[in-house]
């Protein structure tokens, strides 16, 4: 398994701003991910974070608006860009081997965003 | 459209009963199925994968997979109250690697 820390754990912004959230991992992982939970719902995942190179997106998700670095195989940020009170969420990183048959994925604790 | 579906529920059951969870999916080449359990303000933790059709037995949790018919659900053994959360049925499709849907999930209460 894999211990995974967030922070900031909440924020409240205000709209325009920009906000970088942090994930690290205790382990070296192959993938790192983030996700939307907007409440009541789901999971939505938001792109893949790939180590040294652009992060792949799922459609209506672009780079622009979520940025996402991962310099190194345990670290990933995820900035929120010019936010509007739609983008409060709880916003998840998440970790994992991505072999096959070891797909289990391992999730921080979150970070809960409120856009004023 | 990649689809995992689950009754949103909520479901309750009393202590000491057998909760089960039901999850469909839409893309028959899907390899590998896993549950996680959500609490209310607590991110995922995952419960059980399985990848083989059949039960696969894990204490209290049981998961069963029928491939032909694209199902798979979650038995769990003597309810507990602390078991009340959501519980999200996950599935990794067919193009390798991590590219997975998640289900809406389903709210089950335990009642003591």
């Amino acid at each position: 398994s894999a211990v995974i820390s967030q922070k900031p754990s909440r924020d409240i912004c205000q709209r325009g701003t920009s906000l970088t959230i942090q994930c690290q991992v205790d382990s070296q992982v192959t993938m790192m991910f983030w996700y939307r939970q907007q409440p009541g719902q789901s999971l939505t995942l938001i792109a893949t974070a790939n180590q040294g190179s652009e992060a792949t997106y799922e459609s209506g998700f672009v780079i622009d608006k979520f940025p996402i670095s991962r310099p190194n195989l345990t670290f990933s940020t995820l900035t929120v860009s010019n936010m509007s009170p739609e983008d409060s969420s709880i916003y998840l990183c998440s970790a994992g081997r991505g072999m096959v048959r070891q797909e289990t994925q391992y999730f921080g604790p979150g970070t809960r965003l409120l856009v004023l | 459209q990649k689809e995992v579906e689950q009754n949103s529920g909520p479901l309750s059951v009393p202590e000491g009963a057998i909760a089960s969870l039901n999850c469909t999916y839409s893309d028959r080449g899907s390899q590998s199925f896993f549950w996680y359990r959500q609490y209310s303000g607590k991110s995922p933790e995952l419960i059980m994968f399985i990848y083989s059709n059949g039960d696969k037995e894990d204490g209290r949790f049981t998961a069963q997979l029928n491939k032909a018919s694209q199902y798979v659900s979650l038995l769990i053994r003597d309810s507990q109250p602390s078991d009340s959360a959501t519980y999200l049925c996950v599935v990794n499709l067919p193009t390798g690697g991590f590219k997975t849907i998640f289900g809406a999930g389903t709210r089950l209460f335990v009642k003591a």
